[in-house]
């Protein structure tokens, strides 16, 4: 099967400007994750997404939003770009099961300036 | 606060020397969970335990998880400058995709 895409792997983008990640997922996964890498804060969970549904959410700010597609592609989008939004931003898939193990995408660097 | 402390942050050692790397919370998980990441690319996921006091081997990689199910350790063996990179815990709780994740330990094995 083919692994979790992101699209793009990188991108710059000015402070106030907003930007829309995608993400598609193992075939067959109905879960999606998104997470924020940062050197200071590691990895910190934004939402998460079921069936189109939003069924987590972490602490972000309204600014982070998210959407699922019916064939569960995934978007993330971030509006009003801050200097610290630069980070790796990473999507992760997961099967149905009580293990909730996830496979990451290779992520997209988000460079704000 | 769901939170995942892991230990220690950096670690470099010589081929050929065995390391632990921890992982603690007073929080207790329905499953842990181990990854690696290289620099530039996601978390690659290494093994998933279950059940308290559980413990899985990979090669030379022994994954255990502690019987109250509220920590974790991850041991190498003879590691190998191949074994480099940053090892990741993450903690799953019965509310669906959701990963608490340590911190993270940079591991460096020198030739």
């Amino acid at each position: 099967k083919a692994g979790v895409t992101q699209t793009p792997r990188y991108l710059i983008k000015t402070r106030g400007q907003q930007v829309t990640l995608s993400c598609s997922p193992i075939s067959g996964h109905r879960s999606v994750s998104w997470y924020q890498q940062t050197p200071g804060q590691g990895l910190q969970f934004l939402f998460e997404y079921f069936s189109e549904t939003q069924r987590n959410k972490g602490n972000f700010p309204g600014r982070f939003s998210g959407r699922q597609f019916s064939n569960s592609r995934s978007e993330m989008n971030v509006s009003t770009l801050e200097l610290g939004d630069s980070a790796l931003y990473l999507c992760a898939s997961s099967p149905s099961g009580p293990s909730y193990e996830q496979y990451f995408g290779p992520g997209t660097r988000l460079t704000v300036t | 606060t769901q939170l995942l402390e892991q230990s220690p942050q950096f670690l470099s050692i010589q081929e050929g020397e065995n390391l632990t790397v921890y992982c603690n919370s007073s929080s207790v998980f329905s499953s842990l969970q181990w990854y690696r990441q290289e620099p530039g690319e996601g978390p690659v996921l290494l093994v998933t335990v279950v059940t308290g006091g559980e413990v899985k081997k990979l090669k030379r990689l022994t994954f255990q998880f502690g019987d109250a199910r509220k920590d974790s350790s991850l041991h190498i063996t003879a590691a190998q400058p191949g074994d480099t990179g940053l090892y990741l815990c993450a903690g799953a709780y019965n509310q669906g995709g959701k990963l608490i994740f340590g911190q993270g330990t940079e591991l460096s094995v020198k030739p």
